[in-house]
């Protein structure tokens, strides 16, 4: 089944303790990209890459890293965690980027940061 | 930058009525992409219909059709025959044609929350 998979679905932790989102889809996507769900602002753009080892920053990208050594896996990483990275995240994935077609979503990751 | 702006937090339809959700967006390009999004308490997001600039005629799925008004930049969402499981968020997105780097994002809405009642 064509998919994209995230994980955790839930997460509670700590100011300043390391933690990784992993997201993993298995359509041979080029496109991959972080999204934070926020009530009131909708989804933001983190961050994005057009194909391994190409990653860039979208609208909200301080406080995250990411990577993509395959082409299927894109990590969001926060160092150093902090309590208005509290939120509703979301990884997804195009084949291509800049077309009509629909982008892949995972299932999200509820993060709370204490 | 583009930006997309719905105005409506909250909407309540009846059942089997039809609702009409706003959305309208800002930008200078030509050729764009516009899609709505679904998202129910599962969180899980759906794409319910998606319009293509360059097109004159307003896509339809079932029960779902837009009404794309390109000199007025809206792009509203009509759900006929309204169903309990139409019960969602649902998000308006831009997403430019132009394949490089930031052009290839979703720009979201902050999202409209419909309420289907019996």
């Amino acid at each position: 089944e064509a998919q994209v998979t995230q994980n955790p679905r839930y997460l509670i932790t700590v100011t300043g303790k390391k933690l990784t989102v992993t997201c993993s889809q298995n359509m041979n996507h080029e496109y991959m990209s972080w999204y934070r769900q926020d009530p009131g602002l909708g989804l933001r753009q983190i961050y994005y890459s057009m194909n391994v080892e190409v990653t860039d920053k979208g609208d909200v990208p301080e406080g995250y890293k990411v990577s993509r050594k395959e082409k299927r896996n894109f990590p969001l990483i926060l160092e150093s965690p902090s309590p208005n990275q509290t939120s509703l995240y979301f990884c997804a994935s195009s084949l291509r980027p800049a077309t009509n077609e629909k982008l892949f979503f995972g299932s999200g990751t509820q993060l709370s940061v204490l | 930058a583009q930006t997309v702006t719905q105005s409506q937090p909250e909407m309540s339809v009846q059942e089997a009525e039809t609702v009409t959700l706003s959305c309208t967006y800002d930008t200078s390009e030509s050729d764009y992409y516009l899609f709505w999004y679904k998202q129910p308490p599962s969180r899980q997001m759906i794409l319910v219909i998606r319009q293509e600039a360059y097109k004159q005629q307003n896509a339809t799925e079932n029960r779902f059709s837009v009404n794309f008004q390109k000199a007025a930049k809206s792009f509203s969402l009509k759900i006929s025959d309204s169903q309990l499981g139409d019960a969602a968020m649902y998000f308006c997105a831009y997403r430019r044609a132009l394949n490089t780097g930031t052009a290839s994002k979703l720009t979201f809405g902050t999202g409209t929350r419909l309420q289907v009642t019996l």
